[in-house]
């Protein structure tokens, strides 16, 4: 099946840093990425939908100055969250729809990143 | 609204035997997929089963089967014959098709399911 890669898998940084996150289609191109958040023990809530060749589409409620996403090209979205604070600690999962033509229409999940800001 | 519903926080089975974890859905698209995932404490996410709107069985996948209830939006995962290693996290998620975000997917809150040996 598809794969798709998160790096990296976990980050420390310090409050007010910037922390990029990215999101590879291994084997396949994914004009449409999704990237999600989810906190412990919580479901996973979208964010945005990142689309290669124009402006990522935001969730309500999501911050674009701060969740800066750039697709920038069919196999590579990235995540940057700008000066990061303490309450950004989640874990970050991207995801990239299935092949046309696959019977189940599904996405295919990075392994996800697990963000800690000290 | 709400568009997927899991009303149980936690399930507790017992090994070798059958759990149902519940799920309910709400939409007004006629074409839509349904979705159950695993997500071990590792973090990734497992797809296990998906059911079309417009199938007119209930999708199984070994151990796993979904009940669709399309009249009561309800698409319940049935775990067969639960194992140790079936603990973890299971999400419900349901897929439309907006016009301008294809294959937008929405999650329910989850159903931590612990196994007991």
């Amino acid at each position: 099946g598809a794969v798709v890669s998160q790096h990296p898998s976990r980050v420390i940084c310090k409050s007010g840093t910037s922390v990029k996150i990215e999101c590879r289609s291994l084997d396949f191109q994914a004009t449409t990425m999704f990237w999600y958040r989810q906190f412990p023990k919580k479901s996973l809530m979208l964010m945005a939908t990142s689309n290669e060749g124009s402006k990522a589409t935001y969730e309500q409620g999501v911050e674009k100055d701060k969740f800066l996403i750039n697709h920038a090209s069919l196999t590579l979205s990235t995540l940057t969250v700008t000066s990061a604070h303490p309450e950004d600690s989640s874990f970050y999962i991207c995801s990239a729809p299935g092949l046309a033509g696959e019977g189940t229409d599904t996405q295919y999940f990075g392994p996800g990143t697990r963000l800690t800001v000290l | 609204a709400q568009k997927i519903t899991q009303t149980q926080p936690g399930m507790f089975v017992q090994e070798k035997e059958a759990v149902t974890l519940d799920c309910t859905y709400d939409t007004s698209d006629p074409s839509y997929g349904l979705f159950w995932y695993k997500q071990p404490s590792s973090g990734e996410m497992i797809f296990l089963i998906y059911q079309g709107s417009y199938d007119q069985q209930n999708a199984t996948e070994g151990r796993y089967s979904l009940n669709f209830q399309k009249a009561r939006k309800s698409a319940n995962l049935v775990i067969s014959a639960s194992q140790l290693g079936d603990s973890a996290m299971y999400f419900c998620a349901m897929r439309e098709v907006p016009v301008y975000n294809f294959n937008k997917f929405y999650f329910g809150s989850g159903t931590k399911l612990n196994v007991k040996p």
